[in-house]
Formats: C-alpha cells, sequence, structure tokens
C-alpha cells in the first residue's frame, strides 16, 4: 500500500487549525498511525489505530479517517508543533508517508 | 521507563557487514514484537524489519531482504540487526522501535556505508 501525504509542506500561525491528510492506495482499515519528527529527534508516537491518542500527547491532536483517507488535525496550533508529521499504515504491509513539514507563516 | 538504547554506529565499506543492538528496558520485551526503521539523510522514514514477540515469524522490506537478518534474545532483552553486502544506499540512521505502531522508539545509529 503507498501513502500519500499532502501537502508536503504547509505555512501556518499559531492558533491556527492545521489539517494534514494521508492518502492510501487501498483500503487501510484504519490501521493509520501518526508522528511527529522534529528536528534531530526520533519520531514520536501520535495517533494509533486512526483515532487513538497516544498517553501523553495533547488533546489538540486529533485523528480520523476511514477506508482510504485520513486526518490529522491540530486545533490549535502551538511554537512547539512545528516538525514534520508522517502517517504509517500496518493493515498490508507497513508502509510510511513522504511526510509533511509544518513551518511557521 | 521504557527505554531502547541502540548500538553499533559506524562508518563501513561497501559489501561489508555490520550487527546493530537494541537493548530494552522498561516493560516486558518478551511481550512485543520489534522492528528497525531506518532514515536516510534528509529522508522519510523507511520501515525494514519486523521480528515477532517468539522470533516466530520475521518480514522485511524488499530494499532489504536477503541481506539483513533480524532477531532477538529474550533472555538479554536485546533486538539485533545483521546487515550484510551494505551499499551506499544503506546509509541511514537506524531506529530500534516497540510494537506494532511504534510507540516507543530508541535514540537512533547512524551507519555510514562509504569507500
Amino acid at each position: 500500500i503507498q501513502l500519500t501525504q499532502s501537502p508536503s509542506l504547509l505555512s501556518a500561525s499559531v492558533g491556527d487549525r492545521v489539517t494534514l491528510s494521508c492518502k492510501g492506495s487501498q483500503n487501510i482499515n484504519n490501521y493509520l498511525a501518526w508522528y511527529q519528527q522534529k528536528l534531530g529527534e526520533a519520531p514520536k508516537l501520535l495517533i494509533y489505530k486512526t483515532d487513538s491518542l497516544q498517553t501523553g500527547i495533547p488533546s489538540r491532536f486529533s485523528g480520523s479517517g476511514s477506508g482510504t483517507d485520513y486526518t490529522l488535525t491540530i486545533s490549535s496550533l502551538h511554537s512547539e508543533d512545528l516538525a514534520t508529521y508522517y502517517c504509517y499504515q500496518y493493515n498490508n504491509g507497513y508502509t510510511f508517508g513522504a511526510g509533511t513539514k509544518l513551518e511557521l507563516k | 521507563e521504557v527505554q531502547l538504547v541502540e548500538s553499533g554506529e559506524g562508518l563501513v565499506q561497501p559489501g561489508s557487514s555490520m550487527k546493530l543492538s537494541c537493548v530494552a528496558s522498561g516493560f516486558t520485551f518478551s511481550n512485543y514484537g520489534m522492528n528497525w526503521i531506518r532514515q536516510a539523510p534528509k529522508k522519510g522514514l523507511e520501515w525494514i524489519a519486523l521480528i515477532y514477540y517468539d522470533s516466530s515469524s520475521k518480514y522485511y522490506a524488499d530494499s532489504v531482504k536477503g541481506r539483513f537478518t533480524i532477531s532477538r534474545d529474550n533472555s538479554k532483552n536485546t533486538l539485533y540487526l545483521e546487515m550484510n553486502s551494505l551499499r551506499s544506499e544503506d546509509t541511514a540512521m537506524y531506529y530500534c522501535a516497540k510494537g506494532w505502531f511504534f510507540d516507543y522508539w530508541g535514540q537512533g545509529v547512524m551507519v555510514t556505508v562509504s569507500s
């Protein structure tokens, strides 16, 4: 399964509502996770099974979707959220998307 | 506290071999599948190998199949990645990660393949 993330680069302001997209080439059956990677750090799990928030992750992060289309939403952008975000499917094989880099406008 | 600590970082020539280790603590290692994931410089993430909790099944990305071997020693809480016939395109940061959806990651080790 191929994953396509869009946009590849997103410019936003602190306080903005931000939506990142991840589309699969086939049905992912909700086996979709999201990771945040800051420069020079290991990735961190944010969301698993489409909409389950990992322990310790702020509630401004949420996931949704079904079938082939999935979304990560940040309800109100904080400056510390600037990072690259990757989606990952574990339904059929194990595939990452190419990432969305979130930068300050 | 869950910790994953990789070791084995280094610079090697094309065609050579290298073995990475990942020592786990803070959870019952023998209950979880474990993975290796890599990231080439300035590139995205690539899952490369998974081993079940009891070593009964192992899966590999096509890019490393037949060259890399994942293994584990549950008595030592340690995950391994043996890498043979290394190529320049294997140059990357290598991470170990826990479970089906990587809820914990190590800090990563850099593997550089260059003559």
